[in-house]
């Protein structure tokens, strides 16, 4: 258990739908990053929050956004959903080089 | 081509037997990070490496980082069923707030 938590473990939706994924990293990190894992793209970074604000952005659409709020914890916000936007989406949280990652929300788009 | 190359992206080795996965950068490495993923699960960490010879152990998996060469080995002594899944390295860009770009991964599969 890396202490990184993300919540649903599923989400099965429509297209043109919006979801949220929520993460809370471990105690004490101030910073979050998210991922997206699919079978075509490999593992890819989308964005990453420092202590509430956006520190880099990867490869994320403009239909993704993210926050980080006070108490730490961060939503990818993802609407307009398309069926190429089913994948894992993993956050991670670090103090300091390294990441540890959370079990990833798997978001299904029908 | 990927910033991060795995070879081979798919190994399939009978127990007991010893196996090398390899990542090569086309990029300069300021730290290299290696994962272990369980098939549709997350991503567990077994190491980081940083400096260029750098060499770790975690059971029976050693990593070792080639710094010249802009490559990194993990290879896993005497290999179990408990170490099948997809191997991932990621390497650090500190230029995009240390966030990690990570290499297509490597399926492993070992027979009983």
């Amino acid at each position: 258990d890396s202490g990184v938590t993300q919540t649903p473990k599923h989400l099965i939706t429509a297209t043109g739908q919006r979801v949220t994924l929520r993460c809370s990293p471990r105690s004490g990190d101030l910073s979050v990053y998210w991922y997206q894992q699919s079978l075509d793209q490999g593992l890819q970074f989308l964005i990453q929050y420092y202590n509430g604000e956006e520190r880099a952005k990867g490869n994320i659409l403009e239909r993704f956004s993210a926050q980080q709020f006070p108490d730490l914890h961060s939503e990818l916000n993802l609407s307009s959903l398309e069926l190429g936007d089913s994948a894992l989406y993993f956050c991670a949280s670090s103090v300091g080089v390294e990441q540890f990652f959370g079990p990833g929300t798997r978001l299904t788009v029908l | 081509s990927q910033e991060l190359e795995q070879s081979p992206q798919s190994l399939i080795v009978q127990e007991g037997k010893n196996l090398t996965i390899n990542c090569t950068s086309s990029k300069t490495l300021y730290g290299l990070y290696w994962y272990k993923q369980k098939y549709g699960e997350g991503l567990i960490f077994l190491m980081m490496l940083q400096k260029g010879g750098e060499e770790k152990s975690h059971e029976k998996i050693t990593a070792k980082l080639d710094e010249k060469k802009q490559q990194s080995s993990l290879h896993i002594t005497a290999s179990q069923p408990s170490h099948a899944g997809i191997y991932l390295c990621g390497a650090v860009r500190m230029e995009a707030g240390n966030m990690l770009t990570f290499g297509g991964g490597t399926r492993l599969m070992v027979k009983p």
